[in-house]
Order: structure tokens, then C-alpha cells, then sequence
């Protein structure tokens, strides 16, 4: 199992660009969710989604969209990148129920 | 969810035990306690959790104090690896989970 997959790695944007970070799971896990972290911070939730076809915010939900039409896949949208967006994006997923996440390696955005 | 409190950062020497704790004041008698670490810049790896009784895995040991007000992580035997940032959790439920800025554990030779 590859676990859950985050790309790009690294990206580069100009502030008012759209883009898509992409997380997949091939764990078969009903719960996924967006992070972000800064510098010396810890994560914050950005979206979560319980299965396939519900999304619910974090705690940081504006400027980001999220959809959740497969299992498998829980791509995360900057509609017009912003700055303040420059992060550590972190994916994660787990079973039903209570139990450990499973983190992605991470997606560094920087947005000048 | 539950407030915790760790210190900033804290050393320890490579093979003795590490004793990591965790205030958590306001606990609720449904909440976890979660540890997980973040080695550099990785995604966090899940270590422990427990609710009431002590907890012991693979990779360390989790007491939770009698009226759960605080929790110590026991890495038993420390390794230049387990150098890594380590988050104390409480959640009620599954969907918000939260980071604080946690502890700076590094182990030195």
C-alpha cells in the first residue's frame, strides 16, 4: 500500500493563481482531511470530510474549497492564492471510528 | 476540546528513558489522549493514545494520572531517531483534532 499520496511536493504560485492540491488513499478510509502548518506552529484543520460526498470546515476553512466525490481522492482548491497561504499542506486519513491518522509527507505552497 | 499544555522543548541522552508531559486540565471523561510526533518537516506519525488505563506499545508507554488531569509519554529507550517535535491531543470525537505547538525532544549522543 502506498498509504496517502500528496502532490506536488513543492509549488510555486503568484497571488490571485488557482490551484489543486491532490491527496489519495488507498487505505480505504471513510475520514480524510486537510492541514496546514507555519513556521514553529502546530497543524490546523482545514476541511475534513466523513465519506464520500461530505465535507464539513476546520478551523481554518477561508480561501480553501474542498470535494470529496471518491473514497480514494480529497483534492483541496486555492481559488486566487493569497500570501497568507504560504504553508506546509498536510493530508490525512483514517478508518471509521476513533483511531490513529495517517499523514501524507506534505505539500510545501509558497505564494508570492 | 480539551486544552494541553506541554513545555517548549526539553533534551535527553541517547538511551536513557524520556519522559514527556501533559497537562490536560479540563478533560472531559469521554476524551482521548493522543500523542503523535513530527520528525523535520514529515507528517505527524501517530505514537499512543489512551482514555483511562495505561497504555504500552511498540514504540512507548502512555500514564494517564488517576483523575486524568495530566498525562507522561515514556519513550523507554531514547535513540538519536526519536529527535522529533511531540504533540500531546485530547479530542471528544473524531473529526477535530488539534495540534498545539508540542514539545522539542532532542536526544543527543
Amino acid at each position: 500500500n502506498a498509504g496517502v499520496t500528496q502532490t506536488p511536493k513543492f509549488q510555486v504560485l503568484k497571488t490571485g493563481q488557482s490551484m489543486t492540491l491532490q491527496c489519495a488513499q488507498d487505505m480505504n478510509h471513510e475520514y480524510m482531511s486537510w492541514y496546514r502548518q507555519d513556521p514553529g506552529m502546530g497543524l490546523r484543520l482545514i476541511h475534513y470530510s466523513v465519506g464520500a460526498g461530505i465535507t464539513d470546515q476546520g478551523e481554518v476553512p477561508n480561501g480553501y474549497n474542498v470535494s470529496r466525490s471518491t473514497t480514494e481522492d480529497f483534492p483541496l482548491r486555492l481559488l486566487s492564492a493569497a500570501p497568507s497561504q504560504t504553508s506546509v499542506y498536510f493530508c490525512a486519513s483514517r478508518p471509521a471510528g476513533a483511531g490513529e491518522l495517517f499523514f501524507g509527507e506534505g505539500s510545501r505552497l509558497t505564494v508570492l | 476540546d480539551a486544552k494541553t499544555t506541554q513545555p517548549t522543548s526539553m533534551d535527553c541522552a541517547e538511551g536513557r528513558a524520556a519522559n514527556l508531559p501533559c497537562n490536560h486540565s479540563t478533560i472531559s471523561g469521554n476524551e482521548y489522549v493522543y500523542w503523535y510526533r513530527q520528525i523535520h518537516s514529515q507528517g505527524p506519525q501517530y505514537i499512543i493514545h489512551g482514555l483511562k488505563n495505561n497504555e504500552t506499545n511498540e514504540m512507548a508507554s502512555l500514564i494517564i494520572t488517576e483523575d486524568r488531569k495530566s498525562s507522561t509519554l515514556i519513550l523507554p529507550h531514547a535513540t538519536l531517531r526519536d529527535t522529533a517535535v511531540y504533540y500531546c491531543i485530547v479530542r471528544v470525537n473524531d473529526y477535530k483534532l488539534s495540534f498545539g505547538a508540542g514539545t522539542t525532544v532532542t536526544v543527543r549522543a
